[in-house]
């Protein structure tokens, strides 16, 4: 079956221009999750939605950084006034969620985003 | 501060030996430890997971071993090959029965030669 997709795969950006990257999730989870993979370092967790409830916004590095799900299934990352700082592969995962413990994480393919 | 520490950062093994990586963590909440690999340009992709109830979980040739009294586990890739060369990443998490977050440690940068 289809995997969770993310688009684009790559963003090339000015410094101070707002983006948008959407993930798509595998049908049927009702968990999703957004990471960000600088170079060399380790997935950092940034927000994750679990069906209804309000979403875990801890993770998120400034208020520059939002997120919204609709309708349960496609999220939008948005980053406004983007930095330089901000280049990374931003990663998005789903899961089942619920109290099933399935907890495994699908990964997308992440969109590699460049800030100019 | 970093919940999970993973080590080594790169590693060579040769064809045929066995990879080990470790980590450690310091959330004694945690009760999930999944290992991911990636390869370069794709999203990582769940290779084992172990809870801590067991001490030591193999799926073919890979295996977790688990040291909950030192907060510890590793990966051990037996008979490695060069298809393993990859990036493998520890995690950990807190499952209260609901979706939760992924703490992940660097990363380690397998490759294996021939």
């Amino acid at each position: 079956g289809a995997g969770v997709s993310q688009s684009p795969s790559n963003k090339v950006t000015e410094k101070g221009k707002d983006v948008e990257l959407r993930c798509d999730p595998i049908s049927g989870h009702t968990a999703l999750y957004w990471y960000r993979q600088s170079l060399g370092q380790g997935l950092e967790f940034l927000i994750y939605f679990q069906g209804n409830s309000a979403p875990d916004k801890s993770g998120l590095p400034s208020d520059r950084f939002s997120a919204e799900r609709t309708g349960g299934s496609v999220s939008t990352l948005t980053i406004q006034r983007t930095q330089q700082e901000d280049s990374a592969v931003y990663l998005c995962a789903s899961s089942f969620g619920g109290s099933s413990r399935r907890e495994t994480q699908y990964f997308g393919p992440g969109t590699r985003l460049l800030v100019l | 501060q970093q919940q999970v520490k993973q080590s080594p950062q790169s590693l060579i093994v040769q064809k045929g030996g066995i990879s080990i990586i470790n980590c450690a963590y310091e959330n004694t909440a945690f009760d999930y430890f999944p290992w991911y690999q990636q390869f370069p340009g794709k999203g990582p992709a769940l290779l084992i997971a172990i809870r801590p109830d067991v001490s030591e979980k193999k799926e073919g040739r890979f295996t977790i071993s688990f040291n909950k009294s030192a907060k510890q586990f590793s990966l051990h890739i037996m008979d490695s090959q060069p298809g393993d060369s990859a990036t493998y990443f520890c995690a950990a998490s807190i499952t209260p029965g609901t979706a939760s977050k992924l703490t992940f440690g660097t990363g380690t940068r397998l490759q294996v030669t021939l």
